[in-house]
């Protein structure tokens, strides 16, 4: 099964500098998916930003963008100009596109962020 | 409504009652997830659904754990004989499509149901 690792249980960056939160993933797979989730205190999971494993460009939304480094099968979150919106547990989660899995996300155990004013 | 809800938001069972968890997907999403959320842990995937048909159910940690989706949409979570390991919030999310084409589509959670077993 893939295993997703998370090795920052807690991050913190003041409001306005720049964070990196990071994951890597293990995988016999050539395609996948990858994804980070935030997750506020609402607890609804809402994606922030997914990158192809085909694709060699890193995405980018906004204030957020990937380091995506396929033979190290790590997978980094950059967060620019943080805000304090942006406080919440993040999850880095990969899919696998095909096969028995079907499409289940398997998570990492999640980083809180911590933004400060 | 817009996204997945999911009823009730909280639930306190005592030990050996059983409960039932409801998820409303998006309407006309294919696919159906359930997963659980320990304390502090990442989600678990429980089992999925591609209409009404249950094609994975590999994660459920017994046989005291249940789940359909009898016409394809609305889905229920039922746990038996609970215990306090059962101690969770459970997620449901949903997908426009599914099968094999499924797996790159945004899967959009609901907010959880917490479930505290005394």
């Amino acid at each position: 099964a893939q295993t997703v690792t998370q090795s920052q249980p807690e991050m913190s960056v003041q409001e306005a500098e720049t964070v990196t939160l990071s994951c890597t993933y293990d995988t016999s797979e050539s395609d996948y998916y990858l994804f980070w989730y935030k997750q506020p205190p609402s607890r609804q999971m809402i994606l922030v930003i997914r990158q192809e494993a085909y694709k060699q460009q890193n995405a980018t939304e906004n204030r957020f963008s990937v380091n995506f480094q396929k033979a190290a099968k790590s997978f980094s979150l950059k967060i620019s100009d943080s805000q304090l919106g942006d406080a919440a547990m993040y999850f880095c989660a990969y899919r696998s596109p095909r096969g028995s899995t079907l499409g289940r996300l398997y998570f990492g155990r999640g980083t809180q962020l911590t933004v400060w004013p | 409504g817009a996204g997945v809800s999911q009823s009730p938001r909280y639930k306190v069972a005592k030990r050996g009652q059983d409960v039932a968890l409801r998820c409303d997907p998006i309407s006309g999403h294919v696919s159906l997830f359930w997963y659980q959320q320990a304390l502090g842990q990442g989600p678990e995937f429980l089992t999925y659904f591609q209409n009404e048909a249950q094609l994975d159910k590999s994660g459920l940690p017994s046989d005291r754990f249940f789940a359909e989706r009898p016409e394809g949409s609305v889905s229920t979570l039922k746990i038996q004989r609970t215990q306090q390991e059962d101690s969770a919030v459970y997620l449901c999310a949903s997908s426009f499509k599914g099968g094999l084409a499924g797996g790159e589509n945004e899967q959009f959670f609901g907010p959880g149901t917490r479930l505290t077993v005394l």
